[in-house]
Parts: C-alpha cells; sequence; structure tokens
C-alpha cells in the first residue's frame, strides 16, 4: 500500500538554527499537511497546501515557518530559527481530495530535538 | 471555540471482549467525524470516518456511532486482541469547512491476554 514517508525520523538541531523537515506525499494525492505532536499532548495542525500554495494555516504556523513542493514528488517544512519549544513530532500528510471528508494519511513523523 | 473530550485514562480490557471509547464535542456541530489508531512513535493511522446523517458505521470488527444530539460518538472493537493494543484519536472537521482536522488527545487502549 502506498504510504507517506518522512526524513529525517529524527532531527536534533541547535536554537536558532534552521531546520528543513521532508516529506513525500502518497504520489496520486493533491494535498498535503503538516501537524506537530508535543510530546504527551494532541496531534496539532499546522498547514494545508494545494497547487503550490497555502489553503490554511494555524496560529502556530507563524513568519518562521513556511512550506514549499520544490518538485514533484517532495514537501519540506521549514523553521528558520528553532526555539526550544518547536521540540515535537513534525508529521506529514496527504489526501486525494480536499474536504475533511477524506481521510488523510500519516507520514511516521520527524522528531525534531531543539538544545 | 471548539472542545473534543476523549478519556484520557488508559482503558484496560481483556482479550474478545468489546471495548468501547467515547469522544464527546462541545461547541461545534462537525459534519465529518474520523477515528485513527496511533501506536508509539508513529503517525495517526485512518481507521473510519462517520458523517453527521449517519448514526453507525461498520468495518470487519470497528464500529462507529455519531450522536450529534448528545454531540458524542462511541467506538467499538469486538472480539478485541492484544494486537489492538494502542492509542485512539478521534478527529473532527473544522468549524467553517476546509480541510484541517481538529484531534482530541485519544484513548490508550490496553487488550491483555
Amino acid at each position: 500500500e502506498p504510504e507517506v514517508t518522512q526524513t529525517p525520523s529524527h532531527q536534533v538541531t541547535q536554537m536558532g538554527q534552521e531546520v528543513i523537515l521532508r516529506c513525500v506525499p502518497i504520489s496520486n494525492h493533491l494535498y498535503f499537511y503538516w501537524y506537530r505532536q508535543i510530546l504527551g499532548q494532541k496531534v496539532e495542525f499546522l498547514v494545508s497546501f494545494y497547487n503550490n500554495e497555502i489553503s490554511e494555516k494555524s496560529e502556530i504556523f507563524d513568519d518562521q515557518f513556511s512550506v514549499e513542493r520544490p518538485d514533484g514528488s517532495n514537501f519540506t517544512l521549514k523553521i528558520r530559527s528553532t526555539k526550544l519549544e518547536d521540540s515535537a513530532m513534525y508529521f506529514c500528510a496527504s489526501s486525494v481530495r480536499e474536504h475533511s471528508n477524506q481521510p488523510q494519511h500519516f507520514g511516521d513523523g520527524t522528531r525534531l530535538s531543539i538544545l | 471555540s471548539q472542545k473534543i473530550e476523549q478519556n484520557s485514562e488508559a482503558l484496560n480490557i481483556q482479550e474478545g471482549k468489546t471495548a468501547t471509547l467515547t469522544c464527546n464535542y462541545t461547541n461545534y456541530s462537525p459534519a465529518y467525524l474520523q477515528w485513527y489508531r496511533q501506536d508509539p512513535g508513529r503517525g495517526p493511522v485512518f481507521l473510519l470516518l462517520i458523517r453527521e446523517n449517519e448514526k453507525e458505521k461498520r468495518k470487519e470488527r470497528l464500529k462507529v456511532t455519531f450522536d450529534t444530539t448528545l454531540k458524542q460518538s462511541l467506538f467499538h472493537i469486538t472480539a478485541s486482541q492484544p494486537a489492538d493494543s494502542a492509542t485512539y484519536l478521534c478527529a473532527l472537521d473544522a468549524a467553517g469547512g476546509g480541510n484541517k482536522l481538529t484531534f482530541g488527545t485519544g484513548t490508550q487502549l490496553k487488550v491483555e491476554l
């Protein structure tokens, strides 16, 4: 079964450094998402992306965050200047179509640790 | 703002019994409700979706109900197995539409032999 893949599985970064998290969504999916999960807390929506632009973003997704689809397969999340509170699991997801009546398929996440 | 509540306490049941997990929501009437399974260190895995005009949905040993009057969804696993042990997440569509999912904190289920 096709799956969403994320790299790296674990990223350790010094506070203030830039980090790029990478995702390869399922090939025929058109909608892409990033969520995060702080340890012991719930999964939180960050941003959704369609047709090369952001379609929705949360309050968490401030100017330090950006997303990009640099080619036909990759989908990236960049955090420009990391803070300690950015430490979390970051999940990429994709769906065939828009709207919450569609299942979202998640990758296994990147654990981001900010020192 | 919309609020989703799932039992924060873990649910321990014996193999072969039916597990029932609860998702309550307030301040909103979702059009769709989804259930996901999450294993430690893994991403959520989609299980079932139910629409507001559906009272019940089944898939193999899984059953979901959606009561828009009580603002509650129940998730049942019949003939539970140790392999069903995981955290189960309820997710709702966002107020105002769109494709964002709002998740509950999840309920950890442990099925014992």
